[in-house]
C-alpha cells in the first residue's frame, strides 16, 4: 500500500492563479481531512469528508473547495491564491475516527 | 466553535530530564489523539485515548485523559534526544469526523 499520496511536493504561484493540491489514499478509508500547519499556529482544519459525496467546513475554509467524487481521491482547489495562503499543507485520511495517517506534505508559497 | 489548546508552546531540556506536555479543550471530547512530527516530517499517530481518566503507557511516554474528557497530558520520562520533535493533541468534539489540533509543543533536548 502506498498509504497517503500528495502531489505536488513544492510549488510556488503567483497571487491571483488557482491550482489544485491532490490527495489520494489506497486504504479505503471514509474520512478524509486537508489541514495547513503555519508556525506557531499548529495543524488547521480546511475541510474534511466522511464519505464519498459529502464534505464540511473545518476552521479556515475560505479560499478552498474541496470534493470528494471517489473514497480514493480528495483534492484541494485555490481558487485564486493569496500571499496569506503560503502554508504547508497536509492531507490525512482514517477510518471512523481513528487513527489519522498523512501524507507528506505539499509546501505552497504564494508570491 | 470547538478550540484545543495546548502549552507548552516549546520546550528546551538536557538529556535524561523529564517533559511533560498539556492539552486543554473547550468542549468535551469522545477521545483524544496525540501525534509526534518530527523537523521536516509528517504528523504520525501515538496514540487514542477514549475513556474517562484513561492512562496509557508506551514505554517512557504516559498519556491521560482527564475525569471530564476535556483535558490530556503527555509525560515523557528521561528523555533522549531521539525523543525531539512537535507533538500534537487533536480531539474529536463527537462523532463528526471533525479532528481538531492543538497548537503543539515542539521539544529540544540537549545532549
Amino acid at each position: 500500500n502506498a498509504g497517503v499520496t500528495q502531489t505536488p511536493k513544492f510549488q510556488v504561484l503567483k497571487t491571483g492563479q488557482s491550482m489544485t493540491l491532490q490527495c489520494a489514499q489506497d486504504m479505503n478509508h471514509e474520512y478524509m481531512s486537508w489541514y495547513r500547519q503555519d508556525p506557531g499556529m499548529g495543524l488547521r482544519l480546511i475541510h474534511y469528508s466522511v464519505g464519498a459525496g459529502i464534505t464540511d467546513q473545518g476552521e479556515v475554509p475560505n479560499g478552498y473547495n474541496v470534493s470528494r467524487s471517489t473514497t480514493e481521491d480528495f483534492p484541494l482547489r485555490l481558487l485564486s491564491a493569496a500571499p496569506s495562503q503560503t502554508s504547508v499543507y497536509f492531507c490525512a485520511s482514517s477510518k471512523h475516527n481513528n487513527e489519522q495517517f498523512f501524507g507528506p506534505g505539499t509546501r505552497l508559497t504564494v508570491l | 466553535g470547538q478550540q484545543v489548546m495546548q502549552i507548552p508552546q516549546y520546550q528546551h531540556v538536557q538529556e535524561g530530564e523529564d517533559f511533560t506536555t498539556y492539552c486543554n479543550s473547550s468542549t468535551t471530547l469522545s477521545n483524544i489523539q496525540w501525534y509526534k512530527q518530527r523537523p521536516g516530517g509528517h504528523p504520525v499517530f501515538l496514540i487514542q485515548l477514549v475513556k474517562s481518566g484513561e492512562v496509557k503507557k508506551q514505554k517512557r511516554l504516559t498519556f491521560q485523559f482527564g475525569e471530564a474528557k476535556k483535558n490530556s497530558s503527555l509525560h515523557i520520562t528521561a528523555t533522549q534526544t531521539t525523543d525531539v520533535g512537535t507533538y500534537f493533541c487533536a480531539g474529536h468534539a463527537s462523532n463528526t469526523g471533525k479532528l481538531i489540533f492543538g497548537q503543539g509543543t515542539t521539544l529540544q533536548v540537549k545532549p
